[in-house]
């Protein structure tokens, strides 16, 4: 495709309701990241796979959050029983190796 | 843990000053990325360092990458208002972990 492409763009959640983010990389890009951006703060790490091998997960901030992409494309982001500082803008990249990442537009979730 | 620390946080220059920012890590990186971000878009990557002491330039740009690896620079000659966005560093520690800057947000005033 053109791009990383994210969807939904916007999501609106009850706190305690599951949700699912997805993201199609762009064709061929091997790795794929997950980041978490607050407003005005620069994006944090959530996860990062290698084709469907996802090699750390360190930055998921609780087993709430749970990552998952089984044929090494599309890749999905849950949060189950979400809270509100689940709030942000969660960001999809993908990239091939030394050449940077490219950034999808996101996904503003809102937990009420 | 590792952590990339970006100064300063916001940057108000008058158009055609000159802006700088800079990054620092406590630990060696394997390379540096810089990525910009306009207001409501998402970052958008603008080069990566790897080299030891390495330079590289895109037009009024300046990248610097330390030569120890720790530490990285972004230099902007005589600023535009087409400069304005947060302007992230982004360290790799294993190729794989990426540890993004908290930004320096660029204001310039035409």
């Amino acid at each position: 495709g053109a791009g990383v492409s994210q969807s939904p763009r916007y999501k609106v959640a009850k706190r305690g309701q599951d949700v699912a983010l997805r993201c199609d990389p762009i064709s061929g890009h091997v790795s794929l990241f997950w980041y978490q951006q607050a407003l005005g703060q620069g994006p944090e790490f959530l996860t990062y796979f290698q084709n469907e091998a996802q090699l750390d997960k360190s930055g998921l901030p609780s087993d709430r959050f749970f990552a998952e992409r089984p044929e090494g494309s599309v890749s999905t982001l849950k949060i189950q029983r979400t809270q509100q500082e689940d709030s942000a803008v969660y960001l999809c990249a993908s990239g091939r190796p030394l050449k940077g990442q490219f950034f999808g537009p996101g996904t503003r979730l809102t937990v009420l | 843990g590792q952590q990339v620390m970006q100064i300063p946080q916001y940057q108000h220059v008058q158009e055609g000053e000159d802006f700088t920012t800079y990054c620092n890590s406590s630990t060696t990186l394997s390379n540096i990325q810089w990525y910009k971000q306009r207001p409501g878009g998402h970052p958008v990557f603008l080069i990566q360092l790897v080299k030891s002491g390495e330079v590289k330039k895109q037009k009024r740009l300046t990248f610097q990458f330390g030569e120890a690896k720790k530490n990285s620079s972004l230099h902007i000659t005589a600023t535009q208002t087409t400069d304005v966005g947060t302007y992230f560093c982004a360290g790799a520690y294993n190729n794989n972990d990426m540890r993004f800057g908290a930004g320096t947000r660029l204001t310039v005033k035409p």
